[in-house]
C-alpha cells in the first residue's frame, strides 16, 4: 500500500534561518507531489507542484523553493524564513495525470517563525 | 486557471440534522473532479467524496452526498444526520490533470 511520510512534524525557527521539510512516498511510482501551505484557520494554498524529477511548477512568487531530487521525494527548502512563512505545510501526492483520483497527505508541519 | 470558493467561513447544525456545505468553481477543462475532504482539529486530510465532471448521478459515501450542478457550476457537500464527530473544517477541492487546488474551506461546528 502507499504511504507518504512527512517530517518534521513541528518546528520553530528563528526569522532568517533556513529550512529544509522533507517529503517521501512508497507504494507509487510516477506521482504527482503537492506543497500546500495552511495559515491558521484559513484554507490550503498550493505552493509547489511536481509531475517528476526536477520539473516543479510554483504557484506563488515568495522565499520558497521546491525541489524533487527523486522520483518519490519531494523537498521544500527556504534560505532565509520570514515570519509570514509560518504555517502548516501539507505535503500530497496523487496518481499522475487524471482527474478521478484524490490526493493523499501526509501528517503536516506546523512550523512557528520566531 | 482553476478557482474554487467556498463562502461560508463557519456554519453550525445541531446534532442529528442534515447540513450543505456550498462550493463553487471555475474551470476551462472539460474534464476535472471534485472532492471533499474533512480536517479534524488534528490537521490530517480525509477524503471524503469524489464526483467526476462526466458523471451523470451525484455521488453518495454514506452520511455523505454531493449535490453536483454542473451548469451552475456548483458541488455542494451535504452531510445528514449530523454528529458531534462531524465537527472539523471541510474543503472543497478540483482537480484537473496534475494539478488540485481547495477552496477557503468552512468550519462546521455540530451542537449537541
Amino acid at each position: 500500500s502507499q504511504t507518504i511520510h512527512q517530517w518534521p512534524a513541528t518546528l520553530v525557527q528563528p526569522v532568517g534561518s533556513p529550512l529544509s521539510l522533507e517529503c517521501t512516498v512508497e507504494g507509487t511510482s510516477n506521482p504527482n507531489l503537492y506543497w500546500y501551505r495552511q495559515a491558521a484557520g484559513r484554507g490550503l494554498q498550493l505552493l509547489f507542484y511536481s509531475v517528476g524529477i526536477g520539473q516543479i511548477s510554483s504557484e506563488v512568487p515568495q522565499n520558497l523553493s521546491a525541489s524533487r531530487p527523486q522520483d518519490r521525494q519531494f523537498i521544500l527548502s527556504s534560505k532565509k524564513l520570514l515570519l509570514s512563512d509560518s504555517g502548516f505545510y501539507l505535503c500530497a501526492w496523487s496518481v499522475r495525470g487524471g482527474t478521478n483520483t484524490e490526493a493523499f497527505f501526509g501528517q503536516g508541519t506546523r512550523l512557528t517563525v520566531v | 486557471a482553476q478557482k474554487i470558493t467556498q463562502t461560508q467561513p463557519g456554519m453550525f447544525v445541531q446534532e442529528k440534522e442534515a447540513v450543505t456545505l456550498d462550493c463553487t468553481y471555475d474551470t476551462s477543462d472539460p474534464s476535472y473532479g471534485l472532492f471533499w475532504y474533512k480536517q479534524p482539529s488534528s490537521g490530517e486530510m480525509i477524503f471524503l467524496i469524489y464526483q467526476g465532471s462526466y458523471d451523470q448521478q451525484n455521488a453518495t459515501e454514506g452520511r455523505y452526498s454531493l449535490n453536483f450542478q454542473k451548469a451552475r457550476k456548483s458541488a455542494n457537500l451535504v452531510i445528514s444526520a449530523s454528529q458531534l464527530g462531524d465537527s472539523a473544517m471541510y474543503f472543497c477541492a478540483m482537480r484537473v490533470p496534475n494539478d488540485m487546488r481547495f477552496g477557503a474551506g468552512t468550519r462546521l461546528t455540530v451542537k449537541p
